[in-house]
This record gives C-alpha cells, sequence and structure tokens, in this order.
C-alpha cells in the first residue's frame, strides 16, 4: 500500500530521446509536486499541481512538461534530453491547508542517467 | 543568497554524543519550517515539524528564531540509526517548500 509511487525505479537513455516519468498517489491528497535532486543533493521545485491545476512553475525548460490527469496522478515527459537532466527526480503530495503545505510525502524517485 | 542555507558538514560523532546544527533563511515571511531526513539513495522523509515556541520529539529538540531566521536541530544521545543527511525546510505562505541542501551526520560506533 505504497502512498507515492513512481515509476520507472531507473531509466537510462540517450542524449536526444524523449522519456516520461510516472506518479500516482493514494493518499487523497489534492497536490503533488515534481523535484529534481541534483549530484549536488539540492533538492529544487520544478512544478506543483493543486486538483489537476498548475500552481507552481519554476525556471524549468519547456521540454519538460508535465501533466495530471487526475488530482492522483502527476506525470512528467521530457523531450529532447541533455547530460544535464540526469538526476533523481522525487514526485511528491501534500494536502495543502490554509497558510500553506502540510506535510509533504516523498515517492521512492527515479533515477535518470542521460549518455 | 540562497532561500535555505545549511552547513553542510560532515558531523561525524560517536554513538551517544549530542550533535546540533542550525539552518538559516531569508524569507521573514516564511510561516512553516520542517526538518527532513534523507538517507543514502533515497527519498526524504518528514523528521518534525518545528514550531515557535520549540519542540522535541524524543531524543530530537528544534528551535526557531524568527528574529536572527535560523531554526537549530539538535539530536541528544545519537545512535548509528541517525547517520543521515537532515534537511531544514521553510515555507512562505504559498504552495512551495524551499530546501536546503542538507546537513550531513554520521554517527560512528
Amino acid at each position: 500500500d505504497t502512498a507515492v509511487s513512481q515509476t520507472p525505479k531507473y531509466l537510462v537513455t540517450q542524449m536526444g530521446n524523449d522519456k516520461s516519468i510516472k506518479c500516482e498517489q493514494n493518499l487523497g491528497h489534492d497536490t503533488m509536486y515534481w523535484y529534481k535532486q541534483d549530484s549536488k543533493k539540492f533538492l529544487k521545485i520544478m512544478f506543483s499541481y493543486n486538483n489537476k491545476e498548475l500552481i507552481i512553475n519554476e525556471t524549468v525548460p519547456n521540454r519538460f512538461s508535465p501533466k495530471s490527469p487526475d488530482k492522483a496522478h502527476l506525470n512528467l515527459h521530457i523531450n529532447s534530453l541533455e547530460l544535464g537532466d540526469s538526476a533523481v527526480y522525487f514526485c511528491a503530495s501534500s494536502q495543502v491547508e490554509t497558510g500553506g503545505p502540510d506535510t509533504q510525502y516523498f515517492g521512492p524517485g527515479t533515477r535518470l542517467t542521460v549518455l | 543568497r540562497k532561500e535555505v542555507e545549511q552547513d553542510p558538514g560532515p558531523f561525524n560523532v560517536p554513538e551517544g554524543a549530542t550533535v546540533a546544527f542550525n539552518c538559516t533563511y531569508s524569507n521573514s515571511a516564511s510561516q512553516s519550517f520542517f526538518w527532513y531526513r534523507q538517507d543514502c539513495r533515497k527519498e526524504p522523509k518528514l523528521l518534525m515539524s518545528v514550531y515557535s515556541s520549540g519542540n522535541e520529539d524524543g531524543r530530537f529538540t528544534a528551535q526557531l528564531n524568527r528574529a536572527s531566521q535560523y531554526i537549530s536541530l539538535l539530536i541528544r544521545d545519537s545512535k548509528l540509526s541517525d547517520s543521515a543527511t537532515y534537511l531544514c525546510v521553510v515555507n512562505g505562505n504559498d504552495y512551495k517548500l524551499s530546501f536546503g541542501a542538507g546537513t550531513t551526520v554520521t554517527v560512528r560506533a
């Protein structure tokens, strides 16, 4: 009964390819996030959706396109992969209350390696 | 200036020792504060929220100093299982959490 799940766990691909990462949460939360953690371990928000609406869109190349078909799913599609995209991508979810988000629950991460 | 700054460490301490470290944040309007723990090659997990008056959870004590804009975490009676990276996390009055780069703690036998 995994709370936040991501697939795949590992992704190795060539430069220039297009790939997708999927995320699902069964916590009933209304907000989901994508984070990127690079080799320096810095965890940086990329996108956030609240009830399928995009609410955070940080400075991310437009090769990255999130899609939320429903509030339990948030997928990330990446076009024309580059070497610098190699990182661990974490999905997270939370229930947003007045004053800010509650605890964020993270998925296990997708380790993307671009060759 | 980064939104959240932490001493990366590493802090190498013997079992049973006390270890403490801080983080500073730049947004004075920040409303919520947390410590998350991340083990090697795993996802971050909430360790504890940080309340204005300071709070304790077992061997862990968190303090918030709004005037100086810093948060601290103290671990008493360190266990081997406390070895991890501790992430300081701050939220403004919006949906976004800002993460520090983490402080690495290694507890040795």
